[in-house]
């Protein structure tokens, strides 16, 4: 079935990037997505690529996808304390369901 | 309203007992999903409504668990019979039509004691 993973934990000094990756099954996934959810907090969307893109950038955010590897990347530029949190790619499958990765959790030391 | 909103934010209940779950999501939004997120976990899909019908309910757990939208408007996840297992928060997301951008609500913690 469909399914998404990502490593669970990354850490990071202030100001270093940060790079968290992803794979995904379903080749059919239109749109892949990047949340962050921080303590207590609800989801909130980072930024997504389409799936005939290689490339997005948005400020401090750039998400590389491999879509012959099924591979999604997001980089996090001069990361700051404030990035500490768990971060969640997601695939959105053919109903526009996502199918969630298990998250993985940023700390940035400083 | 400004975003979706999900009440309860916190349910305590009782093994055995019934409880209802209520999303509201943002005004025009046509498309509404319902997720759980057990702890340390991903949002798991559970059923998506386009309007008024459930589209896809293909991740909903069991029979004790149901969801109607009546309206196109509000949701109301229902599970009979809790168990322990169905503790978890409870995320709904609405977004304009499907494949669009979904905006998530703050989610309802439910404890089954």
């Amino acid at each position: 079935g469909e399914d998404v993973e990502q490593s669970l934990f990354l850490s990071v000094r202030e100001g270093d990037s940060s790079v968290i990756n992803c794979t995904y099954t379903d080749s059919s996934s239109t749109y892949l997505y990047w949340y962050k959810q921080e303590p207590g907090a609800g989801l909130q969307l980072l930024t997504y690529i389409f799936s005939n893109m290689d490339m997005k950038q948005d400020q401090r955010l750039t998400v590389l996808l491999n879509k012959k590897d099924k591979h999604l990347s997001l980089r996090i530029a001069d990361t700051q304390t404030g990035d500490s949190a768990i971060y969640f790619c997601a695939a959105a499958s053919n109903t526009g369901k996502l199918i969630f990765g298990q998250g993985t959790t940023l700390q940035v030391k400083p | 309203g400004a975003g979706v909103s999900q009440t309860p934010s916190n349910k305590v209940t009782e093994k055995g007992k019934y409880v209802e779950l209520r999303c509201d999501p943002i005004s025009g939004h046509t498309a509404l999903y319902w997720y759980r997120q057990s702890l340390g976990q991903g949002p798991e899909f559970l059923i998506y409504f386009q309007g008024t019908g459930a589209a896809d309910d293909s991740g909903l757990p069991n029979d004790r668990f149901f969801a109607v939208r009546p309206e196109g408007s509000v949701s109301t996840l229902k599970i009979q019979r809790t168990e322990r297992g169905d503790s978890a928060v409870y995320l709904c997301a609405s977004s304009p039509a499907p494949y669009n951008e979904q905006f998530f609500g703050p989610g309802t913690r439910l404890t089954v004691l």
